[in-house]
């Protein structure tokens, strides 16, 4: 069984904070990592794919970071809004299936 | 270019009654997920089929069926709804199962 841990679960943060989470997953069999931000009341949309370690993406004012070699991403916002808030996930995949975590949820109050 | 759609967006049913939830994609994925989304649990996979032809159990399958009509359609069955069933379902594709997933607007089903 794949364990894809992520931390905190949920996290308060005010407008203009930067912050950070992190996705743990095995370090075996790695394939890529995702990272998905999911809005309340709509659908998970994905936000970065990282394959190669040492990878960073950067989407604005959002950036991740991945080590395979001990099974660890970084997901990084930078000035915080309050349409920022909703859930992030991570999803670890090996050559076979793709494995969600239980994700992050995040509320910035403005 | 819809991506991932579903049907219906809302349904109310009394517990024993039966219902199907349709999915249909137009991006020529090979594999398709069905998820329920609950307070506090995240995504839980249901069922999924890797490739047109086969179906496999996920993590929670016990109450549902389903069935891979074709490359583009992917549905859930309730054979005998429970207050239990009560979620938001998800249903998802991906070029292949290592890939990134796209995921339809969810229906949002309560069992009463």
């Amino acid at each position: 069984i794949l364990n894809v841990e992520q931390s905190p679960q949920s996290l308060h943060v005010q407008e203009g904070d930067s912050t950070n989470f992190t996705c743990s997953f095995p370090s075996s069999n790695f394939y890529a990592l995702h990272w998905y931000r999911w809005e309340t009341a709509k659908s998970p949309e994905a936000l970065f794919v990282m394959t190669l370690n040492g990878d960073e993406k950067k989407k604005g004012r959002i950036s991740a970071t991945l080590n395979t070699k001990e099974g660890y991403s970084y997901l990084y916002i930078k000035g915080s809004q309050p349409e920022d808030s909703a859930t992030y996930l991570c999803a670890f995949s090996d050559f076979q299936k793709l494995v969600f975590g239980t994700g992050t949820r995040l509320l910035v109050s403005p | 270019n819809a991506g991932v759609t579903q049907t219906p967006k809302f349904q109310v049913l009394k517990t024993g009654q039966s219902m199907t939830l349709q999915c249909a994609q137009d991006m020529n994925h090979n594999s398709m997920y069905w998820y329920r989304q609950d307070p506090g649990m995240g995504l839980r996979l249901i069922y999924y089929s890797a490739s047109e032809g086969t179906t496999d159990k996920g993590e929670v399958p016990n109450g549902y069926n389903v069935s891979r009509l074709n490359k583009r359609e992917f549905s859930l069955r309730l054979e005998s709804a429970a207050p239990s069933q009560t979620s938001v379902y998800f249903c998802a594709s991906s070029a292949n199962r290592e890939e990134t997933q796209y995921f339809g607007p969810g229906t949002r089903l309560l069992v009463l």
